[in-house]
């Protein structure tokens, strides 16, 4: 089944420890991207990745960061949270120069900073 | 860059009923409008879209509207059942080298019995 996979599901830490949420896709697509989801404020995107050792900012990048070491995989890492950062995150990848088709999400994962 | 506004921001209807939700966006290259569906605990799924080259598509009981004139579109949902209560969103995309949609605020949809 072709699907994007996120880890953990739930998440709830402290400020300032730092943590990995991890993002794995199964359909060979170069593009995934990592968006935030908060009440009135829709989806914005955090940081995407056009290939392999491509990465760029998207809209709200501060206090995180990626990496895309292998074309399946694009983990979002915050060194340092924040309880700003207390939020609903969705991977999401696609096939290159869609301009936006074929979007595919993971399930989400809900972090919170205490 | 791109900026896409999303009303209303909760809408109640009786099942059986009409229901649109309306978007504005604001760069006129934008030239892909998908519409989303996210039902509680799960992550958005696409369930229609339109290209700038069309006016107007629809599939069963769902259908978008774009007017690239006054850059906004719609989406409209006929004969709701209970199983339409969820969160929509819009979203706009220029395309070209770059993938990224860039999102409306969201609409909570409730379909009431």
């Amino acid at each position: 089944e072709a699907q994007v996979t996120q880890n953990p599901r739930y998440l709830i830490t402290v400020t300032g420890k730092k943590l990995t949420v991890t993002c794995s896709q199964n359909m060979n697509h170069e593009y995934m991207s990592w968006y935030r989801q908060d009440p009135g404020l829709g989806l914005r995107q955090i940081y995407y990745s056009m290939n392999v050792e491509v990465t760029d900012k998207g809209d709200v990048p501060e206090g995180y960061k990626v990496s895309r070491k292998e074309k399946r995989n694009f983990p979002l890492i915050l060194e340092s949270p924040s309880p700003n950062q207390t939020s609903l995150y969705f991977c999401a990848s696609s096939p290159p120069d869609r301009g936006g088709y074929g979007y595919t999400f993971g399930s989400g994962t809900r972090l919170t900073v205490v | 860059g791109e900026n896409v506004e999303q009303h209303p921001s909760t809408l109640s209807v009786q099942e059986g009923d009409s229901a649109v939700i309306k978007c504005t966006y604001s760069d006129s290259a934008s030239n892909y409008f998908p519409w989303y569906k996210q039902e509680l605990g799960k992550g958005p799924q696409l369930i229609i879209d339109i290209r700038s080259n069309v006016g107007e598509k629809k599939d069963q009981r769902i259908a978008v509207t774009l007017n690239k004139t006054a850059k906004h579109f719609s989406l409209h949902i006929t004969e709701t059942q209970p199983e339409d209560s969820a969160v929509y969103f819009c979203a706009a995309s220029k395309g070209g080298g770059g993938n990224k949609l860039t999102f409306g605020t969201g609409t909570q949809l409730k379909v009431e019995l």
